[in-house]
């Protein structure tokens, strides 16, 4: 399969815990985005990724998550000292087009803060 | 901050109608708009991608129309099958120094055999 995966596809924790996320985009892609959907609403941008580079962030995206992408390829979204608020679809996406070009997801990882 | 909206919430239609979507952005500062189908339990899937005021693509039974001077885009589906039933979501992508698509809420449409 040569498709986005994440990794897990499920989490459940109790809050105040750490969770990590992986994503590992299609090989040959150099761009990679974290976006969060929450029930009723469509995703919501909250990182993106040029090869190893963070070169936005969004101001959802508050100190008690941090987005890795080291040497440009796997991705890793961390939350610390989960929220109840939290709780949300967490999807990864790759493209390989600057601009217009269309974003390959993953089937994303679904986290529930107890 | 774009604000893209779609309507309706959500469809539901017969086995062999036809519908259409509607997904409305600003038109200041545009640069793309995309569609996505996003099925229950699998990834958000591409289905176009359009930049040019006027322009229309079609994939089979779906096609997508475009104004950007007045900031809507159509999704048209002819003679719905069950297996159209998803999510589609519009995202507006306006430059302008972000990289991020802004995403509409979404249209969820079940067809019903």
């Amino acid at each position: 399969d040569t498709g986005v995966s994440q990794d897990p596809r499920h989490k459940i924790t109790k809050r105040g815990q750490n969770v990590t996320f992986r994503c590992d985009p299609i090989s040959e892609h150099n761009r990679l985005y974290w976006y969060r959907q929450t029930l009723g609403q469509g995703p919501e941008f909250l990182t993106y990724f040029q090869n190893e580079a963070q070169l936005e962030k969004s101001r959802l995206l508050s100190d008690r998550f941090s987005a890795e992408r080291p040497k440009g390829s796997f991705s890793t979204l961390e939350i610390q000292r989960t929220e109840q608020g939290d709780s949300a679809m967490y999807l990864c996406a790759s493209s390989f087009n600057p601009n217009t070009g269309e974003l390959f997801f993953g089937e994303g990882s679904r986290l529930t803060v107890l | 901050i774009l604000n893209v909206e779609q309507s309706p919430q959500s469809l539901h239609v017969q086995e062999g109608d036809s519908t259409n979507f509607t997904c409305s952005f600003p038109s200041s500062n545009f640069y793309a708009l995309h569609w996505y189908r996003w099925e229950t339990a699998k990834s958000p899937e591409a289905l176009f991608v359009m930049t040019l005021n006027g322009d229309e693509k079609k994939k089979g039974r779906i096609s997508a129309t475009l104004n950007t001077k007045e900031g809507y885009s159509y999704l048209y589906i002819k003679g719905s099958q069950p297996e159209d039933s998803a999510t589609y979501l519009c995202a507006s992508y306006s430059g302008a120094g972000s990289y991020q698509l802004t995403f509409g809420k979404g249209t969820k449409l079940s067809v019903i055999p």
